[in-house]
């Protein structure tokens, strides 16, 4: 079975500072990692995905995640807080390689606050 | 740009009542999927199909069903909806792994109130 897991329900980031959202995983097979952010009242918008090839992702609007395969992570992160980040963050994962399963499973969500 | 349309962004419905919700997307993909959304629980799956006629359960498929008639069109019905099945519905649709792009594309969200 494959699961998802965002360890913090709510972070808090001075604006200007840089931020980090956790996500961990797990799989049978290899991972396909992504990010989504839902703002207030929409549906969720795709941010980033790690598929293969550099651990390092980068993404819409300045975010990118890093993806570890030891520690079974892939944590999304941005040098500098905006205040228009304030969202809700949800990680996903599908089992690539394991052709007939096409499920995506999310993680519970991370709310992010940032601090003017 | 990809587009998933759900018919409703807000539903009020009785108890007891047949509820059908609908998603259309236009971008030829072969997998779509049906989450509820409830703070703390994240977005659970309830059920998904990767191709016409097709469908398999998500994680709480119980009190649903689904319909997949044609690739663009894919409608989750609630047999005799309660109120614990007062939540955010969104929509989502994908290419099947073999044609890349694997990222999924969500609708705006039908939130349901069943009173």
């Amino acid at each position: 079975a494959q699961s998802v897991a965002q360890p913090e329900d709510q972070v808090n980031v001075a604006e200007g500072n840089p931020l980090t959202v956790k996500c961990t995983y797990s799989v049978s097979g290899n991972p396909y990692l992504f990010w989504y952010v839902q703002y207030p009242n929409r549906g969720l918008q795709f941010l980033l995905k790690y598929i293969t090839g550099d651990n390092l992702v980068k993404g819409s609007y300045g975010f990118e995640a890093e993806f570890n395969k030891s520690q079974t992570s892939f944590h999304l992160k941005k040098p500098s807080a905006l205040v228009s980040d304030s969202a809700l963050y949800f990680c996903a994962v599908r089992d690539g390689g394991d052709f007939g399963n096409e499920k995506l499973t999310f993680g519970t969500g991370t709310r992010l606050t940032i601090i003017p | 740009d990809v587009k998933v349309t759900q018919s409703s962004r807000y539903l009020v419905k009785r108890t007891g009542e047949k509820v059908f919700l609908e998603c259309v997307q236009d971008m030829d993909h072969e997998n779509m999927f049906w989450y509820r959304q409830d703070p703390g629980l994240g977005l659970r799956l309830i059920y998904f199909s990767y191709d016409v006629k097709m469908k398999e359960k998500g994680d709480i498929p119980e009190g649903y069903s689904v319909s997949r008639e044609k690739k663009e069109r894919f409608s989750l019905i609630l047999e005799s909806a309660s109120t614990n099945q007062t939540s955010m519905y969104l929509c989502a649709s994908s290419f099947i792994e073999y044609r890349g792009n694997t990222e999924a594309f969500f609708g705006q969200g039908t939130r349901l109130t069943v009173v």
